[in-house]
């Protein structure tokens, strides 16, 4: 199994353009979400979704938006990048439905690198 | 939402058991302790969880004490392969039905040949 699959690895960004960051699992995980990790930050939730049309906001959802049109994919759209956004994201994916139980294991990508100049 | 508090680094020897403190406090009583680890430049790995018994797998032990209040990460013997910041994370209830897992600075371990 491929497990969590992030794309691209690498991205440079100019202020002010959009993209998106790509995360996919093979593994019928009900449970996804979006981290960035910065120096000194540890890794903080962005976005997060229960199941395929439910998504919900975590510590820092400004300026990203997700949709979750099948249980396999959660991309992370970036709408208008600042520098601020420069950062390390992480996708990640765990078994459980909305009744989400505390003993579910997260599974992490291997991360995406993003620049914003 | 309940949080956790780590050490921000230890340090030990190769081959000397390593443990890592956690303190949970406001833990609720359906909350499961979880410890993660990242190695240099990789995401997250799941190491090890726990809910009121001391756990052990071929990675780490978990050890939870009685009031559940702190647990303890044990590396029996600590290889160089070790090194990496230690992540011990709370199941947090989010919004209604659902749940969100949020982690904290965890603990930088550095392995001394």
């Amino acid at each position: 199994n491929a497990g969590v699959t992030q794309t691209p690895k690498f991205q440079v960004l100019k202020t002010g353009q959009s993209m998106t960051l790509q995360c996919a699992q093979d593994m019928n995980h009900e449970y996804m979400s979006w981290y960035r990790q910065d120096p000194g930050m540890g890794l903080r939730l962005i976005h997060y979704s229960v199941g395929a049309g439910i998504t919900d906001q975590g510590e820092v959802p400004n300026g990203y938006n997700v949709s979750r049109s099948t249980t396999e994919d959660f991309p992370l759209r970036l709408l208008s990048a600042a520098p601020s956004q420069t950062s390390v994201y992480f996708c990640a994916s765990s078994s459980g439905t909305v009744y989400f139980a505390g003993a579910n294991v997260l599974t992490f990508g291997a991360g995406s690198r993003l620049t914003v100049l | 939402d309940a949080k956790t508090t780590q050490p921000n680094s230890m340090e030990s020897n190769e081959e000397e058991p390593v443990h890592l403190p956690c303190n949970h406090s406001t833990i609720s009583g359906t909350d499961y302790i979880h410890w993660y680890r990242q190695l240099p430049s990789q995401g997250p790995e799941y190491v090890i969880h726990g809910l009121t018994s001391n756990v052990n797998n071929r990675m780490a032990s978990l050890a939870i004490a009685e009031d559940r209040k702190s647990s303890t990460l044990i590396l029996h013997r600590a290889t160089l392969r070790d090194a990496a910041v230690y992540y011990c994370i709370l199941r947090d209830k989010g919004g209604g039905s659902n749940y969100k897992l949020t982690f904290g600075k965890g603990t930088l371990l550095t392995v001394n040949p």
